[in-house]
């Protein structure tokens, strides 16, 4: 069983630039969900993506979008980045057709340095 | 509004000590309480986790205890290892939301 994996593992961008990042989910599990992870900080919840929809977002403006794919991956895109966007973007999924929460299993990130 | 707070920031135990660490959280409706264990580099990894129907749950040195009346929960980890040395978040979520986290408590286990 293979887990979730992200890529790239390292990025450094410009300030307004736009940014893409990818996630492969853990097979068996159709609902992503992206975090932004400041250094020194807990992960927050930027949306959630269920049957290719995004289906809940956290508060991040729409500069950030995101899409999931038939085969349950999903894309993390940032437009007009700025300093403040630099962190660890992390992506995981889980299982939703389940009744209930089960967790969620995380990938190991994205390094995002914006300069 | 901070919907999970979590303590101590920064944690330093004796190998072979008990480590605690605490949260509490504001929203009754919460039924879902996740501890995550994430060493440097990596993604978050489930630990434990509980449901507000039981007061207590043990996985090896892992305990999380919880106070329904309280909002209150919190993970012990017996006999702690130097390899335990990492950060500890609690999360709280319902029904199939996503998860929200704590600020993290860094615990480093000294030999």
């Amino acid at each position: 069983e293979t887990g979730v994996t992200q890529s790239p593992t390292h990025l450094i961008k410009t300030r307004g630039q736009q940014v893409t990042l990818r996630c492969s989910s853990q097979s068996g599990h159709n609902t992503v969900s992206w975090y932004q992870q400041a250094l020194g900080q807990g992960p927050q919840f930027i949306f959630q993506y269920y049957r290719e929809e995004e289906n809940g977002r956290g508060n991040f403006p729409p500069r950030f979008s995101g899409l999931q794919f038939p085969n349950y991956s999903s894309e993390l895109n940032v437009n007009a980045l700025e300093l403040d966007d630099s962190a660890l973007y992390l992506c995981a999924s889980s299982p939703r057709d389940r009744a209930v929460n089960y967790g969620y299993t995380f990938g190991s990130g994205t390094r995002l340095t914006v300069v | 509004q901070q919907q999970v707070k979590q303590s101590p920031q920064s944690l330093i135990v004796q190998k072979g000590g008990i480590s605690i660490i605490n949260c509490a959280y504001e929203n009754t409706a919460f039924d879902y309480f996740p501890w995550y264990q994430q060493f440097p580099g990596k993604g978050p990894a489930l630990l434990i986790a509980i449901r507000p129907d039981v007061s207590e749950k043990k996985e090896g040195r892992f305990t999380i205890s919880f106070n329904k009346s309280a909002k209150q929960f919190s993970l012990h980890i017996m006999d702690s290892q130097p390899g335990d040395s990492a950060t500890y978040f609690c999360a709280v979520t319902m029904g199939r939301r996503a998860l929200t986290f704590g600020s993290g408590t860094r615990l480093q286990v000294q030999p």
